[in-house]
This record gives structure tokens, C-alpha cells and sequence, in this order.
């Protein structure tokens, strides 16, 4: 079973929709969850970050963790077509510097 | 402020040639980090540096050499380049590993370049 397991999609949405994007993991040490956005050929920027369980809201972003259940989502309201970009979530024990990343998933929206 | 930049930004190259690939960074930060981009297998970490002069290996590293003479800088390398070396590679920097304040990860996030597309032939 891999750490992070993340639904590449591709996941296409109409203008205004409500996005959902999920990570299960299987690595219950991790602590510090973060969801990065990357467009085409550009680098990853992080988007979210969680500590632990729990929600944070962002705008129209919205992460959730649920660590009981190992898995982490990102909520996107009122989707733009500026938001299509691939959605990597990521990773870290908090212990040290590597994150562990998720495969990404592919999100167009369309106008 | 230029973040991190990567030089080049594409490369084509033949078996068995070398190159090495240049990150650089001005925000002062303590890691850096090389990670590899593949379709279907998502970023995987090649090396990674915790301060300047030290080097160490992460999930792929096999085929790489690196080197963090300055704190700005860190440098990957590919001595005998294969097609299985085709790939975006992303340098990445932060400030540092470890939360400012209990149960926040502050500011510490990695802050990534915009990528080398390198071919093998």
C-alpha cells in the first residue's frame, strides 16, 4: 500500500461548481498536512496547510484532515477557470523535511 | 526577490553525457531540496540539504550527485545521463524543518522553482 494515494482524475467542472479533492494515506504519524497547486509547467505552491485534525478555510478554499479516519480534503467553492492546475496534497511527520506528495489530480474548470 | 530559480530551464541530452543542473535561492533558507516529476508517480525527492556542506540522500537518488558549497546554491548532477533520467526536475528551499511554535508549521514551508525538462536520448 502506497503512504499517499491520491485520484489523478482528471476531474472536469463546470464554472461555479463545488470541487472536492481527497488523499487517503496509510502513515498514521503523519501530522502536517498541506494541499500544493501547479499549473502547467510551473512549480508546485502551497496552497493549504493543515496541523493535525481538522478544517481551515482560505477564500473559497477549504481543508479538511480527518486523522481517524486517514484521510485529507480540499474544497474549492465557486470554481474559476483560473483554478484549473494539477492539486498535489502532501505530507510531513513534522519530525523532519521530507514530504511525502500525493500523485495529484488533474482539475479543469470550464466556462 | 527571485525565489528559487533553476538553470537551465530544458536540456536535451545523449546517453552517457553529463551536466549538472543549477538551484538557487535568496531568501536566506537553512534546505533545499531536488526532486524528479513523473507522469503517474508524482514528485519524489533526489537529495536534500540541511545547511551549507551537507548533503543527503532521499527516496530516488541513484544516478545523482549534488553539492551545497554555498548556502544560495545547490547544484544537481548527472555524471553518465540514461533515458530513464527524462524527467522535470524542481529544486525546492525553506526556511527550515521543524514548527516555530507547537502545532504550527509557521512559515517553513518548501517553496519550489519552476522546473528543468531535461530528455535522454
Amino acid at each position: 500500500q502506497k503512504e499517499v494515494e491520491q485520484d489523478p482524475g482528471p476531474l472536469s467542472v463546470p464554472e461555479g461548481a463545488i470541487v472536492s479533492l481527497n488523499c487517503t494515506y496509510s502513515n498514521s504519524a503523519f501530522q502536517y498536512f498541506m494541499w500544493y497547486r501547479q499549473y502547467s509547467r510551473k512549480g508546485p505552491e502551497l496552497l493549504m496547510y493543515t496541523y493535525s485534525s481538522g478544517n481551515k478555510e482560505d477564500g473559497r478554499f477549504t481543508a479538511q484532515v480527518d486523522k481517524s479516519s486517514k484521510y485529507i480534503s480540499l474544497f474549492i467553492r465557486d470554481s474559476q477557470p483560473s483554478d484549473s492546475a494539477t492539486y498535489l496534497c502532501a505530507m510531513s511527520r513534522g519530525s523532519n523535511y521530507k514530504l511525502t506528495f500525493g500523485k495529484g489530480t488533474l482539475l479543469t474548470v470550464n466556462p | 526577490n527571485a525565489g528559487v530559480t533553476q538553470t537551465p530551464k530544458f536540456r536535451v541530452l545523449k546517453t552517457g553525457q553529463s551536466m549538472t543542473l543549477l538551484c538557487a535561492q535568496d531568501m536566506n533558507h537553512e534546505y533545499m531540496y531536488w526532486y524528479r516529476q513523473d507522469p503517474g508517480m508524482g514528485l519524489r525527492l533526489i537529495h536534500y540539504s540541511v545547511g551549507e556542506g551537507t548533503t543527503a540522500k532521499g527516496e530516488v537518488p541513484d544516478g545523482y550527485n549534488v553539492s551545497r558549497l554555498k548556502k544560495q546554491n545547490f547544484l544537481l548532477g548527472l555524471e553518465s545521463a540514461a533515458p530513464s533520467q527524462t524527467s522535470v526536475y524542481f529544486c525546492a528551499s525553506s526556511y527550515s524543518a521543524f514548527p516555530k511554535t507547537s502545532g504550527e508549521f509557521n512559515t517553513d514551508t518548501q517553496y519550489f522553482g519552476p522546473g528543468t525538462r531535461l530528455t535522454v536520448l
